[in-house]
């Protein structure tokens, strides 16, 4: 079925560690991956995207890995600091028009100083 | 830009009582989304907008759920009558579709209580 999910509910690194948060889809049709950050009591912000033609993205201090053989997608945080403490979440599209996302349950990510 | 808005930002509410949430989209997006957050489900998808016309409501959960958008700017869900088990946080999103959609952007939510 489509379903999108994590495999560690936590994660607890020092701040200037590198972060790996990883997740694993089901749907080997889906075709674009995004993660999400959400603060507590704020809605979920976008962080990057990767579309299925590519296995690598990198954006400012994160990178996003995509490997499709056994449908695993992980975020990357370097130097992870106190103000990434959050839920992140990816998400997978479920339709063509790739509007519509299914969610995973989230890491939360915890940074120590 | 203020981003997404929602009203209210809380509601506490009996159960039969009928509840209506609010959202007013990024200006310019054409996409709206409605999700639904809890523990144990986490965020789902209920419903989402193209053009103020609904593309799939295949996420409400059931007849008790209804959403409308009457122009660009505006959208609602409601639920009624509303009971104990829809207490949640629920998210309104909009984003400017082409092709894929790319980045939703999240309002703050609204935190259903349902007695």
């Amino acid at each position: 079925g489509e379903s999108v999910g994590l495999h560690l509910p936590t994660l607890s690194v020092q701040e200037g560690d590198n972060s790996i948060i990883n997740c694993a889809y089901s749907n080997s049709a889906s075709d674009y991956f995004i993660w999400y950050k959400q603060e507590s009591g704020k809605g979920p912000q976008f962080i990057i995207d990767i579309r299925s033609n590519m296995d690598k993205r990198q954006g400012q201090r994160v990178t996003v890995l995509l490997n499709k053989t056994v449908k695993h997608l992980s975020l990357q945080i370097a130097a992870t600091q106190p103000g990434d403490s959050a839920v992140y979440f990816c998400a997978e599209t479920y339709n063509q028009a790739g509007t519509a996302l299914i969610f995973g349950k989230g890491t939360t990510l915890s940074v120590s100083s | 830009d203020a981003g997404v808005i929602q009203s209210p930002r809380h509601e506490v509410t009996e159960m039969g009582q009928e509840v209506t949430l609010r959202c007013k989209p990024i200006s310019g997006h054409d996409y709206l989304f409605w999700y639904r957050q809890t523990m144990m489900r986490g965020l789902e998808l209920l419903i989402y907008f193209n053009n103020n016309v609904p593309i799939d409501d295949s996420g409400m959960p059931e007849d008790r759920f209804s959403a409308k958008m009457p122009n660009a700017s505006f959208s609602t869900l409601k639920i009624q009558p509303s009971e104990p088990r829809d207490s949640a946080v629920y998210f309104c999103a909009s984003s400017l579709g082409t092709g894929y959609v790319n980045e939703q952007f999240f309002g703050p939510g609204t935190r259903l209580t349902v007695l």
